[in-house]
């Protein structure tokens, strides 16, 4: 069974950090390419950023609102994926997936592996 | 950036309906489109890819269609565990876009 278990919930105030952390079991972590989607509270979804597999030298790519912000890393010998997240602000409040992709022989891609989320809240 | 227009923002239908959900993105993005159903305090799940490919383990009455920039999802005969918000997602280039989400409510 896949499982993708993130943690680092928490409060932080304007201008904090915090770290999101996700456990995956049940597929092959290391090939696939992995995203951070998060959901603001009662809104939609927005994709936050990649960062891809070994094969494809760990290149990471980032949504316009994070970027310069949010670090996306890997740690394939332990199965987990990181989301560093500096100057936070109160848009960043959210519901943070940690989610993996896959494709079809088509090349068609899509996010297939989804963690039960995580609640970043910034507040003073 | 593709930005993904969904309508309508909510709907109520009964029981063994039809539903149908419109997609529009705002320049081509081919077949390179993804539907996903999320309920409340749970993760999304993916339905569909590649416009019209029904995920393993998705009931069939389940669809999709489109090309170019206008797709459709169609629910071909509304469960009482279909209610809930679904959202189509590009996969076209590097910047993955979700449409704003379709709630689907009981009438």
């Amino acid at each position: 069974e896949v499982q993708l278990v993130e943690s680092g919930e928490g409060l932080v105030q304007p201008g904090g950090s915090l770290r999101l952390s996700c456990v995956a079991s049940g597929f092959t972590f290391s090939d696939h390419y992995m995203d951070w989607v998060r959901q603001a509270p009662g809104k939609g979804l927005e994709w936050v950023g990649r960062i891809r597999n070994k094969a494809n030298s760990y290149t990471t790519d980032y949504a316009a609102p994070v970027k310069g912000r949010f670090t996306i890393s890997r740690d394939d010998s332990k199965n987990s994926l990181y989301l560093q997240m500096n100057s936070l602000n109160i848009e960043d409040t959210a519901v943070y997936y940690c989610v993996g992709l896959s494709h079809d022989s088509r090349g068609y891609w899509f996010h297939d592996y989804w963690g039960q989320g995580t609640l970043v809240t910034v507040s003073s | 950036d593709i930005q993904m227009t969904q309508s309508p923002s909510s709907l109520s239908a009964s029981v063994g309906d039809r539903v149908t959900i419109s997609c529009r993105a705002s320049q081509s993005i081919s077949t390179s489109l993804n539907w996903y159903q999320q309920k409340p305090g749970k993760a999304p799940n993916l339905l569909i890819y590649g416009a019209s490919t029904l995920q393993s383990g998705v009931p069939s009455r389940f669809s999709g269609s489109g090309s170019e920039t206008d797709f459709t999802l169609t629910i071909s005969s509304l469960q009482p565990e279909d209610f809930a918000t679904y959202y189509c997602q590009h996969s076209y280039n590097i910047f993955w876009k979700f449409g704003q989400g379709t709630k689907v409510e009981i009438k």
